[in-house]
Protein backbone atom coordinates (compact mmCIF):
# COMPACT_ATOMS: atom_id res chain seq x y z
CA UNK A 1 0.00 0.00 0.00
CA UNK A 2 1.51 3.07 -0.98
CA UNK A 3 -1.11 5.99 0.13
CA UNK A 4 -2.12 7.01 -2.87
CA UNK A 5 -5.86 6.70 -3.91
CA UNK A 6 -7.44 7.10 -7.32
CA UNK A 7 -11.45 6.97 -8.00
CA UNK A 8 -12.89 6.51 -9.90
CA UNK A 9 -11.58 3.03 -10.44
CA UNK A 10 -13.25 2.05 -13.72
CA UNK A 11 -15.12 4.78 -16.26
CA UNK A 12 -16.79 4.48 -19.56
CA UNK A 13 -17.16 7.68 -21.34
CA UNK A 14 -17.88 8.47 -24.98
CA UNK A 15 -15.92 9.90 -27.93
CA UNK A 16 -16.22 13.81 -27.21
CA UNK A 17 -17.20 13.72 -23.84
CA UNK A 18 -14.89 14.84 -21.07
CA UNK A 19 -14.06 13.27 -17.96
CA UNK A 20 -12.53 14.52 -14.49
CA UNK A 21 -10.35 11.65 -12.61
CA UNK A 22 -8.93 12.29 -9.15
CA UNK A 23 -6.09 11.14 -6.92
CA UNK A 24 -5.27 11.57 -3.07
CA UNK A 25 -1.80 11.92 -2.35
CA UNK A 26 0.13 10.83 0.34
CA UNK A 27 0.56 12.54 3.40
CA UNK A 28 2.72 15.65 3.12
CA UNK A 29 4.03 14.90 -0.18
CA UNK A 30 3.55 18.46 -2.38
CA UNK A 31 4.46 16.77 -5.52
CA UNK A 32 1.99 14.95 -7.82
CA UNK A 33 2.59 13.13 -11.46
CA UNK A 34 -0.03 11.70 -13.77
CA UNK A 35 0.39 8.85 -16.19
CA UNK A 36 -1.22 7.09 -18.84
CA UNK A 37 -0.76 3.74 -19.65
CA UNK A 38 -1.99 2.11 -22.71
CA UNK A 39 -2.85 -1.66 -23.23
CA UNK A 40 0.49 -3.76 -23.43
CA UNK A 41 2.72 -0.65 -22.95
CA UNK A 42 4.69 1.33 -19.98
CA UNK A 43 3.07 4.44 -18.64
CA UNK A 44 3.96 7.51 -20.11
CA UNK A 45 4.54 10.87 -18.47
CA UNK A 46 1.37 13.49 -18.65
CA UNK A 47 2.49 16.12 -16.61
CA UNK A 48 3.45 17.12 -12.91
CA UNK A 49 2.21 19.56 -10.58
CA UNK A 50 4.18 21.25 -7.86
CA UNK A 51 2.66 23.46 -5.05
CA UNK A 52 -0.77 23.27 -7.24
CA UNK A 53 1.37 24.79 -10.35
CA UNK A 54 2.30 22.75 -13.68
CA UNK A 55 6.08 21.75 -13.45
CA UNK A 56 6.64 20.00 -16.67
CA UNK A 57 4.54 18.56 -19.70
CA UNK A 58 4.80 15.60 -21.35
CA UNK A 59 3.57 15.12 -25.11
CA UNK A 60 0.14 15.84 -24.51
CA UNK A 61 -2.29 17.95 -26.18
CA UNK A 62 -3.95 20.67 -24.16
CA UNK A 63 -7.21 19.14 -23.65
CA UNK A 64 -5.15 17.28 -21.29
CA UNK A 65 -4.96 19.29 -17.71
CA UNK A 66 -4.80 19.31 -14.47
CA UNK A 67 -5.46 20.94 -11.00
CA UNK A 68 -3.55 20.41 -7.96
CA UNK A 69 -5.52 21.18 -4.30
CA UNK A 70 -3.86 22.90 -1.08
CA UNK A 71 -4.16 19.50 0.87
CA UNK A 72 -2.38 17.96 -2.60
CA UNK A 73 -5.25 16.13 -3.84
CA UNK A 74 -4.95 16.32 -7.53
CA UNK A 75 -7.35 16.06 -10.78
CA UNK A 76 -6.54 15.12 -14.45
CA UNK A 77 -9.08 16.28 -16.78
CA UNK A 78 -9.62 15.20 -20.63
CA UNK A 79 -11.47 17.42 -22.95
CA UNK A 80 -13.19 15.92 -26.36
CA UNK A 81 -12.49 12.20 -25.19
CA UNK A 82 -11.36 10.15 -27.98
CA UNK A 83 -10.65 6.17 -28.93
CA UNK A 84 -6.93 6.33 -27.92
CA UNK A 85 -7.39 8.05 -24.93
CA UNK A 86 -8.75 4.46 -23.54
CA UNK A 87 -5.74 3.50 -21.24
CA UNK A 88 -5.17 3.28 -17.41
CA UNK A 89 -4.62 6.61 -15.49
CA UNK A 90 -2.16 6.43 -13.35
CA UNK A 91 -0.89 9.32 -10.65
CA UNK A 92 2.10 9.13 -8.31
CA UNK A 93 2.88 11.33 -5.21
CA UNK A 94 6.04 12.65 -4.37
CA UNK A 95 8.22 14.65 -1.75
CA UNK A 96 10.20 17.04 -4.06
CA UNK A 97 13.39 16.98 -2.24
CA UNK A 98 16.69 18.61 -4.45
CA UNK A 99 16.51 15.94 -7.84
CA UNK A 100 16.31 12.57 -5.74
CA UNK A 101 12.50 11.63 -4.85
CA UNK A 102 10.57 8.76 -5.01
CA UNK A 103 7.34 8.42 -6.70
CA UNK A 104 4.79 6.45 -4.90
CA UNK A 105 1.84 4.93 -7.37
CA UNK A 106 -2.01 4.58 -7.20
CA UNK A 107 -3.86 1.97 -8.28
CA UNK A 108 -5.00 3.73 -11.20
CA UNK A 109 -8.18 4.49 -13.25
CA UNK A 110 -9.16 2.57 -16.05
CA UNK A 111 -10.80 5.10 -18.68
CA UNK A 112 -13.02 3.23 -21.38
CA UNK A 113 -14.08 5.24 -24.72
CA UNK A 114 -16.49 3.96 -26.71
CA UNK B 1 17.14 12.12 -26.30
CA UNK B 2 16.46 9.29 -23.86
CA UNK B 3 15.36 5.59 -24.60
CA UNK B 4 14.83 2.76 -22.47
CA UNK B 5 14.63 -0.61 -24.46
CA UNK B 6 13.32 -3.78 -22.91
CA UNK B 7 13.73 -5.98 -25.11
CA UNK B 8 12.01 -9.39 -23.32
CA UNK B 9 8.09 -8.96 -23.63
CA UNK B 10 7.21 -12.28 -22.45
CA UNK B 11 8.81 -14.68 -20.20
CA UNK B 12 7.89 -17.77 -18.44
CA UNK B 13 9.45 -19.61 -16.01
CA UNK B 14 9.29 -22.87 -13.75
CA UNK B 15 8.84 -21.92 -10.23
CA UNK B 16 12.03 -22.00 -8.20
CA UNK B 17 13.88 -20.98 -11.33
CA UNK B 18 16.33 -18.15 -11.39
CA UNK B 19 14.81 -15.43 -14.32
CA UNK B 20 16.72 -11.97 -15.37
CA UNK B 21 14.77 -9.23 -16.88
CA UNK B 22 16.71 -6.97 -19.52
CA UNK B 23 17.12 -3.37 -19.46
CA UNK B 24 18.98 -1.54 -21.82
CA UNK B 25 18.80 2.60 -21.74
CA UNK B 26 19.86 5.49 -23.34
CA UNK B 27 20.66 9.20 -22.52
CA UNK B 28 23.35 11.92 -22.81
CA UNK B 29 23.18 13.53 -19.36
CA UNK B 30 25.91 11.94 -17.23
CA UNK B 31 23.96 11.91 -13.86
CA UNK B 32 20.76 10.12 -14.05
CA UNK B 33 18.40 7.97 -11.97
CA UNK B 34 17.30 4.16 -13.13
CA UNK B 35 14.01 2.50 -11.43
CA UNK B 36 12.52 -1.07 -11.49
CA UNK B 37 8.93 -1.25 -10.95
CA UNK B 38 6.83 -4.07 -11.06
CA UNK B 39 3.64 -4.01 -11.88
CA UNK B 40 0.70 -7.09 -10.79
CA UNK B 41 -2.82 -7.47 -12.28
CA UNK B 42 -4.30 -5.40 -9.98
CA UNK B 43 -2.31 -2.29 -11.58
CA UNK B 44 -0.13 -0.29 -8.80
CA UNK B 45 3.04 -0.22 -9.76
CA UNK B 46 5.45 -0.90 -6.81
CA UNK B 47 8.78 0.46 -6.35
CA UNK B 48 11.17 -1.69 -6.26
CA UNK B 49 14.67 0.04 -6.39
CA UNK B 50 16.00 3.23 -7.39
CA UNK B 51 20.11 3.64 -8.07
CA UNK B 52 22.14 6.55 -9.35
CA UNK B 53 24.37 6.98 -12.53
CA UNK B 54 27.17 7.35 -9.76
CA UNK B 55 26.35 4.01 -8.06
CA UNK B 56 27.53 1.06 -9.86
CA UNK B 57 27.82 -1.43 -6.91
CA UNK B 58 25.29 -4.22 -7.57
CA UNK B 59 22.86 -4.44 -4.73
CA UNK B 60 21.22 -7.73 -3.32
CA UNK B 61 17.43 -7.61 -1.60
CA UNK B 62 16.59 -10.70 -0.46
CA UNK B 63 15.79 -12.84 -3.59
CA UNK B 64 16.09 -9.48 -5.74
CA UNK B 65 19.48 -8.50 -7.37
CA UNK B 66 20.38 -5.64 -9.88
CA UNK B 67 23.34 -5.51 -12.10
CA UNK B 68 24.13 -1.81 -13.22
CA UNK B 69 27.31 -1.52 -16.20
CA UNK B 70 27.67 1.84 -17.53
CA UNK B 71 29.39 0.50 -19.98
CA UNK B 72 26.97 -1.24 -21.60
CA UNK B 73 24.27 0.82 -20.45
CA UNK B 74 22.74 -2.05 -18.90
CA UNK B 75 20.30 -2.43 -15.21
CA UNK B 76 19.36 -6.36 -15.34
CA UNK B 77 17.33 -7.47 -12.59
CA UNK B 78 17.40 -11.13 -11.46
CA UNK B 79 15.01 -13.02 -9.37
CA UNK B 80 16.42 -15.96 -7.67
CA UNK B 81 14.14 -18.96 -6.77
CA UNK B 82 11.39 -17.99 -8.03
CA UNK B 83 8.04 -17.91 -6.73
CA UNK B 84 4.20 -17.70 -8.20
CA UNK B 85 4.01 -14.16 -6.51
CA UNK B 86 6.60 -12.71 -8.95
CA UNK B 87 4.38 -12.58 -11.34
CA UNK B 88 3.84 -9.67 -13.29
CA UNK B 89 4.79 -7.22 -15.11
CA UNK B 90 8.07 -5.68 -14.51
CA UNK B 91 9.13 -1.83 -15.40
CA UNK B 92 12.78 -0.49 -16.03
CA UNK B 93 12.76 3.19 -16.14
CA UNK B 94 15.00 6.42 -16.39
CA UNK B 95 15.25 9.92 -14.96
CA UNK B 96 17.15 12.47 -16.57
CA UNK B 97 18.90 15.23 -14.27
CA UNK B 98 16.52 18.01 -13.49
CA UNK B 99 13.90 16.42 -14.93
CA UNK B 100 10.44 15.44 -13.23
CA UNK B 101 9.51 12.38 -14.74
CA UNK B 102 10.07 8.71 -15.27
CA UNK B 103 10.74 7.45 -18.94
CA UNK B 104 9.55 3.70 -18.60
CA UNK B 105 10.09 0.69 -21.05
CA UNK B 106 7.48 -1.52 -22.82
CA UNK B 107 7.99 -3.68 -19.56
CA UNK B 108 8.50 -7.69 -19.39
CA UNK B 109 5.56 -9.98 -18.64
CA UNK B 110 6.67 -12.65 -16.05
CA UNK B 111 4.90 -15.86 -15.63
CA UNK B 112 6.09 -18.16 -12.91
CA UNK B 113 4.70 -21.29 -13.37
CA UNK B 114 3.84 -23.99 -10.21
Amino acid sequence: ETGVTQSPTHLIKTRGQQVTLRCSSQSGHNTVSWYQQALGQGPQFIFQYYREEENGRGNFPPRFSGLQFPNYSSELNVNALELDDSALYLCASSLFRDRDYEQYFGPGTRLTVT
Amino acid sequence: AQKVTQAQTEISVVEKEDVTLDCVYETRDTTYYLFWYKQPPSGELVFLIRRNSFDEQNEISGRYSWNFQKSTSSFNFTITASQVVDSAVYFCALSETGANNLFFGTGTRLTVIP
